[in-house]
């Protein structure tokens, strides 16, 4: 059965930088494209950021474009999501799933990890 | 960006009950509407995708309905696992991909 493991999570000041981790494993990575989305503490879900299967097609939302960077490793294994200029409204859980579409992007998210958590404070 | 509203925003209900959830899209959203279950302390779960089609492994008391801006969950007769948030998504118009608040669904 598919797995998605996230790392990365922590605490950092506002202006720092985090790089989160998406791990696959049982999955055929690289034929999918891989989301990000977030949770605010108490809040609802925000989608974040997807790159498509063949790592060409990066898409972000508005709120941290210019700041965050989805990536993907030469392997085809691990997706990352490089976080720069973080602010105190970044902090949240931040889970990766994998997009439904195989070799095309569908928007819906099938296979969810458990999360990592983001806390940006001085 | 399409806005998604959810309503009621909470539902107390009782187990064997059936459960009636709502989703408003501000703009037509065709039939590219997914609904997502969520736990405490737990990832997401899809449900339903494109309206009415259940995912993988989701039991036969789940069903969705609607098309264009107005769109509905049905939980047919409540199960105690069943108790959790519930969030619609569209991806008619991406990005961004965009949620609902979601809806608590609260046992009675």
């Amino acid at each position: 059965q598919v797995q998605l493991v996230e790392s990365g999570g922590g605490v950092v000041q506002p202006g720092g930088s985090l790089r989160l981790s998406c791990a696959a494993s049982r999955f055929t990575f690289s034929t999918y494209g891989i989301h990000w989305v977030r949770q605010a503490p108490g809040k609802g879900l925000e989608w974040v950021a997807v790159l498509s299967y063949d790592g060409n097609y990066p898409h972000y939302a508005d709120s941290v474009k210019g700041r965050f960077t989805i990536s993907r490793d030469t392997s085809q294994t691990t997706l990352y999501l490089q976080m720069n200029s973080l602010r105190a409204e970044d902090t949240a859980v931040y889970y990766c799933a994998t997009d439904q579409g195989r070799y095309f992007l569908s928007g819906d998210m099938d296979v969810w990890g458990q999360g990592t958590t983001v806390t940006v404070s001085s | 960006e399409i806005v998604l509203t959810q309503s009621p925003a909470t539902l107390s209900l009782s187990p064997g009950e059936r459960a009636t959830l709502s989703c408003r899209a501000s703009q037509s959203v065709s039939s590219y509407l997914a609904w997502y279950q969520q736990k405490p302390g737990q990832a997401p779960r899809l449900l339903i995708y494109d309206t009415s089609n259940r995912a993988t492994g989701i039991p036969a008391r789940f069903s969705g309905s609607g098309s264009g801006t107005d769109f509905t969950l049905t939980i047919s007769s409540l199960e105690p696992e069943d108790f959790a948030v519930y969030y619609c998504q569209q991806r008619s118009s991406w990005p961004p991909i965009t949620f609902g608040q979601g809806t608590r669904l609260e046992m009675k």
